[in-house]
């Protein structure tokens, strides 16, 4: 059974760097065609993707984010980091890691579609 | 960016009756192989976005047969063939074609 966890602060203050963290289980980031990305969804707002990192390590970011997005992945951990610099409140979201699956056949998500249960980060001084 | 307009943004239904959500994409979501990834999602109050349909047209596991998705290239549509009260929630298209991968603005259905 595949599960994934985010963590990390509830709440930073502007210009601050966010780190959340994915703990996931039920698979292995070792395993050719699957990824972790991150996607975060504002209030009231449609979901936004930002990152994600391959099995083999490659990396892809929004590009309007680039220079704020790091993204790194431990596979003895079984553990996903996004970092976020220069924190706004424009990006105060619920922030979810999802399971991706490139090479099922069912597109990005996979044949099951697997996310976590998002964690809130409120950007505010 | 791949912009992907859904339309209407609310949508008030009737318990029982059909409804129907449409999705324009910017540019064409079928890849060099010719898949279209595209999907349409649903989202109670407080959960995480739930798939219903990928490819197009291809219904989830678990997902009842009134949800229907059809269209190609840049119109896509969600059918639900008779709403029942489980389905008032907020409905997105996504598309996992393009980098960055988007979503729809979102249509909020509604009891009538």
């Amino acid at each position: 059974q595949i599960t994934l966890k985010e963590s990390g602060p509830t709440m930073v203050k502007p210009t601050q760097t966010l780190t959340l963290t994915c703990t996931f289980s039920g698979f292995s980031l070792t395993t050719a065609g699957l990824a972790v990305g991150w996607i975060r969804q504002p209030p009231g707002k449609a979901p936004e993707w930002l990152a994600f990192i391959f099995w083999k390590d490659d990396q892809r970011y929004r590009p309007s984010l680039r220079t704020r997005l790091t993204i790194t992945k431990d596979t003895s951990k079984n553990q996903v980091v996004l970092i976020m610099t220069k924190m706004d409140p424009a990006d105060t979201a619920t922030y979810f890691c999802v399971h991706l699956d490139f090479w099922s056949g069912h597109g990005p998500l996979g044949e099951f579609n697997y996310w976590g249960q998002g964690t809130p980060v409120t950007v505010s001084s | 960016d791949v912009v992907l307009t859904q339309s209407p943004l609310s949508l008030p239904v009737t318990l029982g009756q059909p409804a129907s959500i449409s999705c324009n994409s910017s540019q064409s979501l079928a890849d060099s192989n010719g898949n279209t990834y595209f999907n349409w999602f649903q989202q109670r109050p407080g959960q995480s976005p739930r798939r219903l349909i990928y490819k197009i047209s291809n219904r989830d596991s678990g997902v009842p047969d009134r949800f229907s998705g059809s269209g190609s290239g840049t119109a896509f549509t969600l059918k639900i063939s008779r709403v029942e009260a489980d389905d008032f929630a907020v409905y997105y298209c996504m598309q996992g074609t393009h980098w960055p991968f988007t979503f729809g603005q979102g249509t909020k259905m509604e009891i009538k």
